[in-house]
């Protein structure tokens, strides 16, 4: 099973960016597909974007997009997560997932993203 | 508000059985079989337990099973234990624009 280890947490203030980053080991970086998803305080969980990696092909909520970029890097078989123009309801946990259709299989510990 | 409708919370005793629902709509349980449920201990991150259903990934306890009628799915935890003490997420593909969706999640307290 994949590994996933996320970068540390993050304050910004509003309108400002932030980019975070989710380091895969133990598999084939190729043959996944990468979500991020959030958990606001006390909130459940929401999907963000994700990247097909075989392909590098970003897709986004509606909600994120314009706002959020997702690109990964083969050589360091890692994923990032860029959000634009943050906002104080941005405030939450950001996960990173490999996604095999629609489960989140393996997981990140989360990274605190605070606007404030 | 959270697209997946839960329980906020349940309790049980060791050794009981417990159920905690998801519902949605026609536009994601009621139509796809593709019902996630996810176990998070407190500042942990989200594990999967049960995929498309009924399905268990490797190493998930056999404690836990699902099953999906209509609009709504269950998960079902047999035999609790402490360790179960949890927030569980329910979560479905949609028709919406975010292909996913999850419940609010449910408190599992073991008494």
């Amino acid at each position: 099973q994949v590994q996933l280890v996320q970068s540390g947490a993050e304050v910004r203030k509003p309108g400002s960016s932030v980019k975070i980053s989710c380091k895969a080991s133990g598999g084939s970086f190729r043959s996944h597909a990468m979500s991020w998803l959030r958990q606001a305080p006390g909130q459940g969980i929401e999907w963000v974007g994700g990247i097909i990696l075989s392909l590098g092909a970003p897709n986004y909520a509606q909600k994120f997009q314009g706002r959020v970029t997702i690109t990964a890097d083969e050589s360091t078989a890692t994923v990032f997560m860029e959000m634009a123009g943050l906002r104080y309801e941005d405030t939450a946990i950001y996960f990173c997932a490999t996604q095999d259709a629609y489960v989140f299989d393996s997981w990140g510990q989360g990274t605190q993203i605070t606007v404030s | 508000q959270s697209a997946l409708t839960q329980p906020a919370s349940v309790s049980g005793s060791p050794g009981q059985s417990i159920t905690i629902s998801c519902t949605g709509t026609s536009n994601d349980i009621g139509a796809f079989n593709y019902v996630s449920w996810y176990q998070q201990h407190a500042d942990k991150a989200p594990r999967l337990l049960i995929y498309d259903v009924i399905n268990r990934p490797s190493g998930a306890s056999h404690r836990f099973s699902g099953s999906k009628s209509g609009t709504s799915a269950s998960l079902t935890i047999s035999g609790l234990q402490a360790e179960d003490e949890a927030i569980y997420y329910c979560s479905s593909y949609t028709t919406r624009d975010t292909r996913v969706i999850f419940g609010g999640g449910t408190k599992l307290s073991v008494l």
